[in-house]
């Protein structure tokens, strides 16, 4: 079956602009959380989203905003970009925590 | 808060060599682990996981026990190939934090041959 399914892989965006990433969980999977890679901080976890609603949120400025749909994908949205926002973004998708969560490929942003 | 803390590398060995790679955490409750891995350039893997004490969790020589008493998941392989060469994290996810994972900071894995 699908894996999870990112897009774009590769982002150039410049400081102020802003940027919206997309998930496409496992198909069944109706949860999706989001986490940010980067070489200082390691893993942090932004937020998760569960049928629409956001269930858990991780301790990120406003500037990061997602949503899911009602077909279970999911955007990210950073608004007015730094150029500590340069990641790698991870979205994941599970049936639930016990079982695991299958992570997509990542989109690498990089902000100039 | 809840925490994983994980051994620094970069661990260097050599094929076929017995793999270990500690893991301790912090957390109320009785979180569930995991260990992931990550190829260069690519996401996570899900490598194995266990939900509660005493638990196993195993794949592709891989294996982890859960230590409640010591609040440890060790990763061991008894033989590892150039192609294992990685960065490993270990994860939980607490009882109380929904869904979330908190990770470990990754311990990067050199296999020569």
């Amino acid at each position: 079956k699908a894996g999870v399914t990112q897009t774009p892989r590769y982002l150039i965006k410049t400081r102020g602009q802003q940027v919206t990433l997309s998930c496409s969980p496992i198909s069944g999977h109706r949860s999706v959380s989001w986490y940010q890679q980067t070489p200082g901080q390691g893993l942090q976890f932004l937020f998760e989203y569960f049928s629409e609603t956001q269930r858990n949120k991780g301790n990120f400025p406003g500037r990061f905003s997602g949503r899911q749909f009602s077909n279970s994908r999911s955007e990210m949205n950073v608004s007015t970009l730094e150029l500590g926002d340069s990641a790698l973004y991870l979205c994941a998708s599970s049936l639930s925590v016990n079982y695991g969560y299958t992570f997509g490929s990542g989109t690498r942003l990089t902000v100039v | 808060g809840d925490s994983v803390t994980q051994m620094e590398g970069p661990v260097t060995l050599s094929e076929e060599a017995f793999l270990t790679i500690n893991c301790t955490y912090t957390a109320t409750g009785y979180p569930s682990l995991f260990w992931y891995v990550q190829y260069p350039g690519e996401g996570l893997q899900l490598l194995l996981k266990a939900t509660k004490a005493d638990d196993k969790g195993s794949n592709k020589g891989f294996e982890a026990t859960y230590r409640k008493e010591t609040t440890s998941f060790h990763l061991e392989k008894g033989s590892v190939q150039v192609s294992d060469s990685a960065v490993y994290f270990c994860a939980l996810s607490a009882v109380n934090a929904g869904n979330m994972l908190t990770f470990g900071g990754g311990t990067r894995l050199m296999v020569k041959p």
